[in-house]
């Protein structure tokens, strides 16, 4: 089957940096989406990755090993903004997306 | 400004009755698709259309039709509404179905709809 977990929720210092992972079995595997949902808005796009390796994008950086069938979101220099939903979402052979339930963020002063 | 209008923004609607959320983009983008987030649970697909006159179904789209008459409007109606159907309901689009990048989905502000 094709599945998708992430942790529940997490917390975090200003300032500090964070891990988010995600593990996922998809067939026919097309890629990883990571997206940012703030608390009553929509999910907007962050990351994709579809080769191994560490994508970075200023403070964010997602990384990829298709191996192992993980993935991890890296959020550096906390900022109170940055406090929302992380969604982990895999691409199948039909390029339909797998949705994991996301990860909330909490990030503390 | 370029994106995607969902209405209305949230209903309150009673059982048995039927119901349409209105979605519509303005990025000439040719897929769209329905979602529905609940609580606990990822973003589950409704139904998707990939171009204008063409729909499918996604993993959960008992109890609800759309159709794609044209590429801005992708509406989705529930026939008769369940309690089950509660939930925040997202409209999305896609530029195309090629795996490097132009898969990434813009969403529209969602509709919250709680059926009673």
């Amino acid at each position: 089957g094709q599945n998708i977990d992430q942790p529940t929720e997490m917390t975090a210092t200003e300032g500090a940096i964070v891990q988010i992972n995600c593990t996922y079995q998809t067939s026919g595997f097309n890629g990883l989406f990571w997206y940012q949902q703030h608390a009553g808005e929509a999910p907007t796009f962050l990351s994709y990755n579809v080769l191994d390796g560490l994508e970075e994008k200023g403070r964010f950086s997602s990384f990829l090993s298709r191996s192992k069938g993980y993935s991890y979101l890296l959020l550096k220099e906390l900022q109170m903004k940055d406090s929302a939903s992380y969604l982990c979402a895999s691409m199948d052979s039909n390029y339909q997306l797998i949705w994991g339930a996301g990860t909330k963020l909490i990030i503390k002063p | 400004i370029a994106g995607i209008t969902q209405a209305p923004t949230s209903q309150i609607l009673a059982a048995g009755r039927r119901m349409t959320l209105r979605c519509t983009q303005d990025m000439r983008h040719n897929a769209m698709y329905w979602y529905r987030q609940d609580l606990g649970l990822g973003l589950r697909l409704i139904h998707y259309s990939n171009t204008a006159g063409t729909t499918g179904k996604g993993e959960v789209p008992d109890g609800y039709s759309v159709s794609r008459a044209n590429t801005d409007d992708f509406p989705l109606t529930l026939a008769s509404a369940v309690p089950s159907q509660t939930s925040v309901y997202f409209c999305a689009s896609s530029g195309g179905g090629s795996p490097s990048g132009a898969n990434v989905l813009t969403f529209g502000a969602g509709s919250r709809l709680t059926v009673l």
